[in-house]
């Protein structure tokens, strides 16, 4: 079965320091695999989403990136960190067939 | 992806069914109905899905509108753990994946 592994769980951060968030896969081959961000009470954003390696589509251009450098290995960066990017980012799949979507657990992210 | 529109909120009584709502009048043809439910701060967690017809699983049934403008998601029995933010989303095979606001559901006692 398909499973979703990201780290760190939690992470605090300064204002202006770098950011790398990793998400990666078991179970499956050639997922789409998505990011979202979800302020406190808010929904969840879209942030990107990649449908293979190399491919990234950005939904939100601001500071942050994304990065795939393998099948099963999605990764949200950012060069520098500002207060609003906290919240809790979750990194999400979607198998071959369309028809199955997964969540990890997500990364609580605290910009201090 | 057809967009989705779900009341904001909304109370059901515990042992009660509960009936969670959902437009989406501009769903196409080969687009499914997908319910996620998310429970404060842990991953969103599948409910069930659909095409055309109703279903049913050990968690909720889905009714589906003939036209399928609409659809229903049926808690039988709610309890309090059914509290939660519910989302309705639609969509195809294609890549994009967007989740809308979802529907903060709480069983009351």
């Amino acid at each position: 079965s398909q499973t979703i592994h990201q780290w760190p769980a939690t992470l605090v951060q300064p204002v202006g320091s770098p950011l790398s968030l990793e998400c990666t896969v078991e179970g499956t081959s050639n997922p789409n695999l998505y990011w979202y961000r979800q302020a406190a009470g808010r929904g969840l954003q879209l942030l990107f989403y990649s449908v293979g390696i190399g491919q990234i589509s950005s939904e939100v251009p601001q500071n942050l990136s994304a990065s795939r450098p393998q099948d099963r290995q999605f990764i949200l960066s950012s060069k520098k960190l500002l207060l609003s990017d906290s919240g809790f980012y979750l990194c999400a799949l979607r198998t071959i067939s369309g028809n199955t979507i997964y969540f990890g657990e997500g990364s609580w992210l605290t910009v201090v | 992806d057809a967009k989705t529109t779900q009341p904001p909120s909304m109370d059901c009584a515990e042992g009660r069914a509960a009936n969670l709502p959902c437009n989406h009048s501009t769903i196409s043809g080969n687009e499914y109905v997908y319910w996620y439910r998310q429970i404060h701060s842990q991953g969103p967690q599948y409910i069930i899905h659909g095409l055309k017809n109703n279903e049913t699983n050990e968690m909720a049934s889905l009714i589906i509108t003939e036209d399928r403008k609409s659809s229903t998601l049926i808690l039988p029995h709610a309890t309090l753990r059914d509290t939660a933010v519910y989302y309705c989303i639609v969509t195809s095979g294609n890549n994009r994946l967007a989740f809308g606001k979802g529907n903060q559901v709480v069983v009351i006692p």
